[in-house]
C-alpha cells in the first residue's frame, strides 16, 4: 500500500529537549515536504527537499532542522524545541512538481 | 495579504444540501489546483485535479476554476455527512518545484443529518 508514515503520532516534550520526527514514503518520489498546521492559518510548508542531499527553506524554517540521506526518508529536527512549536506536524511526498501530495496521518507534538 | 485566502467557516449544512467552497488567489502564475479533504486527526487527501480554467466534475463533486477573476470553487451536490471534515484548497505554479504547492486556510465543513 502506498503511504507516508510519521512516527510518533502525538509527542508531549519539555522546552530544550532534542527530538526528531521520522517521515518514510514507500512510493520513491523525489520530493519530499514538511508541513505544520495551526488554527487559522492552514498548512505552511517548513522545509522541502527535491532529491537525496538536496533540502531547501519553506516558509517557516526556524527552529527547525532536515536531513534526506536517503530518499525515503525525510526527519524533521528540533535542537531545542520551545512552546511555539507545539503544533501539529505533516510530512508529505510527491512524485514531481505538479503531481497530487501525499500525507502522513500527522504528529501532534506539544512542547511544555 | 496571503497568496491563497480561503473562508474558514465554519460552514454547517443539513444532508442533502448543495455546498460551495472558495478561494481567491493573487498569484497569477498559479496554474495548477486542487482540493483537499481532511478528516479529524488525519492527513489531507486529495479531492480533485484541475489545471487552468474550466469545470471538472467527479461524481457528486464539481471543481470550477476561473483564472480571470483568480477564483477557484468546489461544489457537493447532495452532501452527506460523511462529507464532514475541512476542506483545503492549495495551488501550484506552471514551474512546479518541491516548494510551490500553496495552501489555503481550510474550510471545515458539517452536514448534519
Amino acid at each position: 500500500e502506498a503511504q507516508v508514515t510519521q512516527n510518533p503520532r502525538y509527542l508531549i516534550t519539555v522546552t530544550g529537549k532534542k527530538l526528531t520526527v521520522t517521515c518514510s514514503q514507500n512510493m520513491n518520489h523525489e520530493y519530499m515536504s514538511w508541513y505544520r498546521q495551526d488554527p487559522g492559518l492552514g498548512l505552511r510548508q517548513i522545509y522541502y527537499s527535491m532529491n537525496v542531499e538536496v533540502t531547501d527553506k519553506g516558509d517557516v524554517p526556524e527552529g527547525y532542522k532536515v536531513s534526506r540521506k536517503e530518499k525515503r526518508n525525510f526527519p524533521l529536527i528540533l535542537e531545542s524545541p520551545s512552546p511555539n512549536q507545539t503544533s501539529l506536524y505533516f510530512c508529505a511526498s510527491r512524485a514531481g512538481g505538479n503531481t497530487e501530495a501525499f500525507f502522513g496521518q500527522g504528529t501532534r507534538l506539544t512542547v511544555v | 495579504q496571503k497568496e491563497v485566502e480561503q473562508d474558514p467557516g465554519p460552514l454547517s449544512v443539513p444532508e442533502g444540501a448543495i455546498v460551495s467552497l472558495n478561494c481567491t488567489y493573487s498569484n497569477s502564475a498559479f496554474q495548477y489546483f486542487m482540493w483537499y479533504r481532511q478528516y479529524s486527526r488525519k492527513g489531507p487527501e486529495l479531492l480533485m485535479y484541475t489545471y487552468s480554467s474550466g469545470n471538472k466534475e467527479d461524481g457528486r463533486f464539481t471543481a470550477q476554476v476561473d483564472k480571470s477573476s483568480k477564483y477557484i470553487s468546489l461544489f457537493i451536490r447532495d452532501s452527506q455527512p460523511s462529507d464532514s471534515a475541512t476542506y483545503l484548497c492549495a495551488m501550484s505554479s506552471r514551474s512546479g518545484s518541491a516548494r510551490q504547492l500553496t495552501f489555503g486556510s481550510g474550510t471545515q465543513l458539517t452536514v448534519l443529518p
